[in-house]
């Protein structure tokens, strides 16, 4: 089945900065690929998603880009603000009524 | 607000209780899932139901039983759990069980099991 590898467990950077978080996955058949963010004591909230068929997609400051050769796909955050400090959570799927795999996250820490 | 509400927020129980967590969707889904999170760990799915018919079981304890009684309303039966199953168990919903439909998840309802 599919194997979701996501780096790094933790992040910080200073507000203002570029944070970036890399996930990686096993099945070449994947085809979507959302991303969550859990701030503390919340539920995760999907923030960007990306299917197969594109290489790159923007949302303000958030982009997520994919490779699909290399099986991987990140997440990239600019000028970032203390509100976006959280737990990331990468996921992928394949086609089909299969549920998604996760990632272990990532705790992503502005310092102001 | 969140379209998914899940009670209770916060749950302690012995080894020997019997409790249920409660989870309504008012999106008007057809498919809610059950995830166990733990420090440290995945989300780890542990039950999927679509259209009120279970249709994944990731291998779960028999002591979790979930119970779909219509589209909008899931359960978690728990009993003689063990100190290991303490975690935020969070309910989610989607449109349909396919992969192109995002999870709209609840807040969770955090367990401790003494």
């Amino acid at each position: 089945g599919e194997n979701v590898e996501q780096h790094p467990s933790t992040l910080s950077v200073q507000e203002g900065d570029s944070a970036v978080i890399k996930c990686t996955y096993s099945d070449s058949a994947s085809n979507y690929f959302p991303w969550y963010k859990q701030e503390l004591g919340k539920r995760p909230q999907l923030i960007i998603d990306i299917r197969s068929n594109v290489g790159e997609k923007k949302d303000q400051r958030i982009a997520v880009t994919l490779n699909k050769t290399a099986k991987h796909f990140s997440l990239h955050i600019t000028e970032t603000q203390p509100e976006d400090s959280a737990v990331y959570f990468c996921a992928a799927s394949i086609p089909g009524n299969t549920p998604l795999v996760f990632g272990k996250g990532t705790r992503l820490s502005v310092i102001a | 607000e969140t379209g998914v509400t899940q009670t209770p927020r916060h749950l302690v129980m012995g080894m020997t209780n019997k409790k249920s967590l409660k989870c309504e969707q008012h999106l008007g889904h057809n498919a809610m899932y059950w995830y166990k999170q733990s420090a440290k760990k995945p989300l780890e799915l542990m039950f999927v139901y679509s259209l009120e018919e279970r249709v994944e079981n990731n291998s779960v304890p028999s002591r979790f039983s979930p119970e779909c009684p219509n589209s909008s309303h899931l359960f978690l039966h728990l009993h003689t759990l063990q100190p290991e199953d303490s975690a935020l168990y969070l309910c989610a919903s989607s449109q349909d069980e396919g992969t192109t439909s995002p999870l709209h998840f609840g807040n969770g309802t955090r367990l401790t099991v003494t």
